[in-house]
């Protein structure tokens, strides 16, 4: 069936340095593909989002790349912060269908 | 106030009784959902509606019910709680097309003893 596998389950990284999470999707249908980010206590909330067409996109100190070949994606964030610290989610969500299908989530720790 | 809203925010309940979770959204969207989060598996669809006449099974529907009682309004019942019903609970919601993301409540976590 369709899932996305996500890599790493855990991360920690010091504080300034890069943290990288990997998803690789199983639906070659799937053409939108978005990025959340759960704070203890809060639900989780979109931060970057990449469509099919586009094989990269850049928001301050987030990136996604998407490699439609491969079915990988990957979220980027750049001189990590404190307040980068909690647990993100990769999704897929298969053109025609009705539910998004999500990895089983990063948490990342930013050691200060 | 949020967009979405999720009642109670934390609930401890016993072993058999009826409970529901509530939730309600100022987003507009027509397509609401209810999730289950636990640790190491992520989230999994419990139900979804498309809206109010139009209510599906998720891959994890056994032991829940819901009710779509307006546009804004998306409830979970769980009939008789057990302790595998732990969990954290999100409520979320999307436009018509689905395509553009969820907006997530911030979750009611449930405790069954």
């Amino acid at each position: 069936g369709e899932n996305v596998e996500q890599h790493p389950s855990t991360l920690s990284v010091q504080e300034g340095d890069s943290a990288v999470i990997k998803c690789t999707y199983s639906d070659s249908a799937s053409n939108y593909f978005p990025w959340y980010k759960q704070e203890l206590g809060k639900g989780p909330q979109l931060i970057i989002d990449i469509r099919s067409n586009v094989g990269e996109k850049k928001d301050q100190r987030i990136a996604v790349t998407l490699n439609k070949t491969a079915k990988h994606f990957s979220l980027h964030i750049t001189e990590t912060q404190p307040e980068d610290s909690a647990v993100y989610f990769c999704a897929s969500f298969p053109s025609g269908t009705y539910k998004y299908i999500f990895g089983t989530g990063t948490r990342l720790k930013v050691l200060a | 106030d949020a967009d979405v809203t999720q009642t109670p925010r934390n609930r401890i309940t016993k072993t058999g009784k009826r409970i529901m979770l509530e939730c309600s959204q100022t987003k507009g969207h027509d397509r609401m959902y209810w999730y289950r989060q636990d640790p190491g598996l992520g989230l999994r669809l419990i139900y979804y509606s498309f809206d109010v006449k139009d209510i599906n099974k998720g891959e994890i529907s056994d032991g829940y019910s819901v009710s779509r009682q307006a546009q804004a309004k998306f409830s979970l019942s769980l009939e008789s709680a057990i302790p595998n019903q732990t969990a954290l609970y999100f409520c979320a919601t999307s436009d018509r097309t689905g395509a553009y993301g969820y907006t997530f409540g911030s979750g009611t976590r449930l405790t069954v003893v």
